[in-house]
């Protein structure tokens, strides 16, 4: 069936990069793109990223930019972010979720797919 | 673009007719999804553009409007539906969430 997996919880100092995978299965990779959402604790749902996995082009939210990168390994059906210069605030569980819409190029569609989320604590 | 939701917390019985509404500070055309979100659960898509409804999600959820303002109705509250609800635009950037409304039980 169609699943996305995300890898495991993660406990980072503030100040290091954090690294969470999501692998795609049960449909064909490169037609969908893929965004990161989080929820910090007692918070709403906050979009962070999507990219385009059949053309390659990102877009990152502003409260982000400068600190995600967004990657794919076609090889493996897998996206990855890269959060760097953590902070506590960035405490939270980390989704990445798959466009609904084929082939998006501006930007992401809403999210038809979820991955199961992965927990992650910065703290010293 | 920012995404406003009311109420923020709304209380409700079992059967009740609920109505959550979402504004947006632009136009987004009907560019519009909302989901619902459980506790430690995956967020799941109930409607997009504004008004389909996603497969395999019950026909008491409803969605209607276009523009600046819109609204998610549940026709006949059922006990799996106490959850928060998100509305989502995806017109342009920011790509934003709404703040969410939590769906209690009264």
């Amino acid at each position: 069936q169609v699943q996305l997996v995300q890898s495991g919880a993660e406990v980072k100092n503030p100040g290091a990069s954090v690294k969470v995978s999501c692998k795609a299965s049960g449909y064909t990779f490169s037609n969908f793109g893929i965004s990161w959402v989080r929820q910090a604790p007692g918070q709403g749902l906050e979009w962070m990223g999507w990219i385009s996995v059949s053309h390659g082009n990102t877009k990152y939210g502003h409260n982000v930019q400068g600190r995600l990168t967004m990657t794919t390994d076609t090889s493996t059906s897998t996206v990855y972010m890269d959060l760097r210069s953590l902070k506590s605030d960035d405490t939270a569980v980390y989704y990445c979720a798959r466009d609904r819409a084929r082939w998006a190029s501006s930007g992401p569609d809403a999210f038809d797919i979820w991955g199961q989320g992965t927990v992650v604590t910065v703290s010293s | 673009i920012q995404m406003t939701q009311s109420p923020s917390t709304l209380s409700a019985s079992v059967g009740d007719r609920v109505t959550i509404t979402c504004r947006a500070s632009q136009s987004i055309s009907n560019w519009l999804a909302w989901y619902q979100h459980k506790p430690g659960k995956a967020p799941k898509l109930l409607i997009y553009k504004a008004s389909t409804l996603e497969s395999g999600v019950p026909s008491r959820f409803s969605g209607s409007g276009s523009g600046t303002e819109f609204t998610l109705t549940i026709s006949s509250l059922q006990p799996d539906d106490f959850a928060t609800y998100y509305c989502q635009q995806y017109n342009s950037d920011p790509w934003a969430f709404g703040q969410g409304t939590k769906v209690e039980i009264k």
